[in-house]
């Protein structure tokens, strides 16, 4: 098993669906974080979870919410989304939250909504 | 505001060497990172430092200046394998990650 599982990893939804993004983590890692990559962007951290408490979240939008039952999986539940958000969402882990140390993190999630 | 630096795209032929580019500009300054990311892959960590100098690891080397806001990222005896982007990110005081953009590497045989 690989270390950051991400699951779907391709999803087409329009405007009005509802859909979830998973994330489990095999670590044992303390914190979890979802980024949203777009094409020639930077990296943009959405939600940081550490021991299943949300520390920061980063004016997302309302649309996009964020779920962590336990310090293994991390979920991104989307609703009624804009074409703008079509974009690749990585779930990453990490030891601790605020610290130094490299993130650990999975194949990411295609978004494409119509 | 804070702000990472480094080219879009560039082009090496297999075999050579090339050198990635990154500046920043940040509140506060915690270490480095280099990350590598082919498409559609995880990203997935190269280097960090955190104090200026050196580190090789071995066909790759990241090099800081804290002084200038700058480091490197050196990738000797390039291979087809090395086409990937190269991201660069910093650390603030805060330990929030900064990103850039990500170089994308293109190896030509």
């Amino acid at each position: 098993e690989t270390g950051v599982t991400q699951t779907p990893r391709h999803l087409v939804m329009g405007m009005t669906n509802k859909k979830s993004l998973k994330c489990e983590q095999h670590l044992g890692h303390n914190a979890m974080y979802w980024y949203k990559q777009s094409a020639k962007k930077p990296l943009e951290l959405m939600f940081v979870y550490s021991l299943e408490e949300r520390v920061e979240n980063n004016s997302v939008p309302s649309r996009f919410s964020p779920e962590c039952p336990n310090s293994s999986h991390l979920f991104l539940h989307l609703h009624t989304l804009q074409p703008e958000d079509s974009a690749l969402y990585l779930c990453a882990s990490s030891p601790e939250e605020g610290s130094t140390g490299e993130l650990f993190f999975g194949e990411g999630s295609r978004l494409t909504v119509l | 505001g804070q702000n990472i630096d480094q080219p879009t795209e560039m082009t090496a032929t297999e075999g050579a060497i090339v050198q990635i580019n990154c500046t920043y500009q940040t509140s506060g300054f915690n270490g480095l990172f280099w990350y590598q990311q082919h498409a559609g892959e995880a990203p997935t960590f190269l280097s960090y430092n955190v104090l200026d100098g050196l580190e090789e690891k071995g066909r790759f080397s990241s090099f800081l200046s804290r002084s200038k806001g700058y480091s490197y990222l050196l990738l000797k005896e390039l291979q087809m394998k090395d086409s990937a982007s190269y991201l660069c990110a910093v650390q603030d005081s805060n330990y929030q990650l900064i990103w850039g953009a990500g170089t994308k590497l293109i190896i030509k045989p």
